[in-house]
Order: C-alpha cells, then sequence, then structure tokens
C-alpha cells in the first residue's frame, strides 16, 4: 500500500515552453503533498508545500510564478514549470505524507530543457 | 544547528562488512523516525521506520533509536554491494512536517 505514482517519469522541452507534472497518491488521500528537486550528488531540497484545497507553501528563493503548483482534489497535485530554461533541468520529485508513518515518494521525474 | 544532522561521508565497507550510519536530530518533541535509501538517478525508498527507543530489526538492517541522546543510527549487517546508496535519515518534528537529513553515501565494495 501508499503507493505514489509520478508521471512522467522523463521529458525533454524546448526553452520556454511549459511542463505540466503529475503526482497521484493511488491508495490513500493525500491532503499535504511536497515537490522536491535534486541536482546530481546532491540533496534533496524541497521546494514547496501542495496543501488540498489552499495555496501552496513555497521555500524561500523559490519563484511560486514559474513553478505552479494545484492540488485540487486529495489525490492529485501538480507541478507546472512555467517558461523552462536550460537551468531549470533537474529531478522532480513529489512526495505524499502518511502522517507519522512518513512520506511516501514519487518515482521522479527527469526534465532536460534543451 | 541543522533540525536532521548526517556525516555525509562517503562512507566505503568492504563486502560482508557492517555499515553503521548515524543521524542526530534537534527536536525533543519528535515523534517518528525514517531511514530512506535513496540510489542515484532514483528517488528516496523507506526502508525502516523506528517510534520508540531501542532496536528494530529487519532483516540485514537494524535502526537504533535514543531519544534522550537525540540520536538514531542504522545498521546494515553483511554489507552487499547492492546497498550501495544515499542513506536519508529523516525525523517527524510535527504530524505532517517531516525534515531530512543530507544523506550519507555509501560504498560497499566487493
Amino acid at each position: 500500500g501508499a503507493v505514489v505514482s509520478q508521471h512522467p517519469s522523463r521529458v525533454i522541452c524546448k526553452s520556454g515552453t511549459s511542463v505540466k507534472i503529475e503526482c497521484r497518491s493511488l491508495d490513500f488521500q493525500a491532503t499535504t503533498m511536497f515537490w522536491y528537486r535534486q541536482f546530481p550528488k546532491k540533496s534533496l531540497m524541497l521546494m514547496a508545500t501542495s496543501n488540498e484545497g489552499s495555496k501552496a507553501t513555497y521555500e524561500q528563493g523559490v519563484e511560486k510564478d514559474k513553478f505552479l503548483i494545484n492540488h485540487a482534489s486529495l489525490t492529485l497535485s501538480t507541478l507546472t514549470v512555467t517558461s523552462a530554461h536550460p537551468e531549470d533541468s533537474s529531478f522532480y520529485i513529489c512526495s505524499a505524507t502518511r502522517g507519522l508513518y512518513g512520506y511516501t515518494f514519487g518515482s521522479g521525474t527527469r526534465l532536460t530543457v534543451v | 544547528q541543522k533540525e536532521v544532522e548526517q556525516n555525509s561521508g562517503p562512507l566505503s565497507v568492504p563486502e560482508g562488512a557492517i555499515a553503521s550510519l548515524n543521524c542526530t536530530y534537534s527536536d525533543r518533541g519528535s515523534q517518528s523516525f525514517f531511514w530512506y535509501r535513496q540510489y542515484s538517478g532514483k528517488s528516496p525508498e523507506l526502508i525502516m521506520s523506528i517510534y520508540s527507543n531501542g532496536d528494530k530489526e529487519d532483516g540485514r538492517f537494524t535502526a537504533q533509536l535514543n531519544k534522550a541522546s537525540q540520536y538514531v543510527s542504522l545498521l546494515i549487517r553483511d554489507s552487499q554491494p547492492s546497498d550501495s546508496a544515499t542513506y536519508l535519515c529523516a525525523v517527524n518534528i510535527e504530524y505532517n512536517d517531516m525534515r531530512f537529513g543530507a544523506g550519507t553515501r555509501l560504498t560497499v565494495k566487493p
């Protein structure tokens, strides 16, 4: 149980375009989800906390207008990278919380902007 | 002081040895503690959770928790090359708020 599905696993897009990444909790309801990015050989960096039915909370330094988060249902959160640039190329990972039972991570999305 | 601290490593052990990974945390009210394993290019996967003082064993893995010392560790017995990964310590500081350490990179040499 406690599966989080993330899609797509890989995406290549042209500079200036937008990319949407989906994160779904398959067998539990997730009122709170989290979005991370990770550069090669670096630690996870929390970008934002996504709350169902309300605005996301962004970490300092993360542009909310560039990284749009929508959490419209208890099982789905989306991250849209708008006007992507090569420096946005990274590994994006979502997770959903199960309270005291910890987080379950999606499989990640490798974004390459060319 | 960081909320969750780990030795970044790299930690290198020979195959068959015991790998010992350590983590300290700052919030005395923390209730839940976790170890995640992350292979290169993959997302983290939960391998152990521990909620009370003492040891918890699962196969070759043993998690140890000492709340008085604010210390949690992970022992991997009979280490295998397939255990080579980054291990993340995570602590729930509140119900839906978990903080991660920076991770310890483990290499098991054949």
